[in-house]
């Protein structure tokens, strides 16, 4: 069984510029994740979805980010312009909702480098 | 608010040698907790989980018990190999709030010389 696909693995944009992070989770998985990990430091959440719906995104900085998760599978992360301190690594993670002691199965994450 | 308290690293240990990774954390509740590790590319993998006081999990020789008294889950292991180099993260869920949130400590990166 696949794991949790991102894409792409890096990404190397100039300040200002916008950026798009791609999620595939684990089939089935019902609940997604977007995580980001600055350089030495533990993943923070940013948003996680049930099925298409945002449940808590109050770490996600909405003047310039935004995700979507329209058919409740794939998700896209969006950030509209970037920054230098957006330099980091976005994780997804995934979930199967039915069990609430289930495990999240993370991606490989997208490195991203603002210059 | 929850948080996570994680030794620093790196850990530099030569094979066979012990390994204990201090952890320990601040929540309201019952948290469940977990050590993951990230190898050098890779995403989060989990590597053991407790879920309720004096439980100790364990995989692959790794150990960590869930101490309530001292609000501590160090991780163990009693011969470390150089596959074990990797970065070890310890993290705790919490459902108060709402949703399956795990919140991770700094991270303590592991190297393992021959």
């Amino acid at each position: 069984e696949a794991g949790v696909v991102q894409s792409p693995r890096y990404k190397i944009i100039e300040k200002k510029q916008p950026v798009a992070f791609w999620c595939n989770p684990i089939s089935g998985h019902n609940t997604l994740y977007w995580y980001r990990q600055n350089l030495g430091q533990g993943p923070e959440l940013l948003i996680r979805y049930e099925n298409e719906e945002a449940v808590d995104d109050s770490q996600l900085p909405k003047d310039r980010f935004s995700a979507e998760r329209l058919k409740g599978v794939d998700s896209t992360l969006k950030i509209q312009p970037a920054e230098l301190g957006d330099s980091a690594v976005y994780l997804c993670a995934s979930r199967e909702s039915s069990g609430s002691l289930n495990e999240q199965f993370f991606g490989p994450g997208t490195r991203l480098t603002v210059l | 608010g929850n948080s996570v308290t994680q030794m620093e690293g790196p850990v530099t240990l030569s094979e066979e040698a012990f390994l204990t990774i201090n952890c320990t954390y601040t929540a309201t509740g019952y948290p469940s907790l977990f050590w993951y590790v990230q190898y050098p590319g890779e995403g989060l993998q989990l590597l053991l989980k407790a879920t309720k006081a004096d439980d100790k999990g364990s995989n692959k020789g790794f150990e960590a018990t869930y101490r309530k008294e001292t609000t501590s889950f160090h991780l163990e292991k009693g011969s470390v190999q150089v596959s074990d180099s990797a970065v070890y993260f310890c993290a705790l869920r919490s459902f108060t709030g709402g949703g399956n949130k795990l919140t991770f400590g700094t991270g303590t990166q592991l190297k393992v010389e021959l």
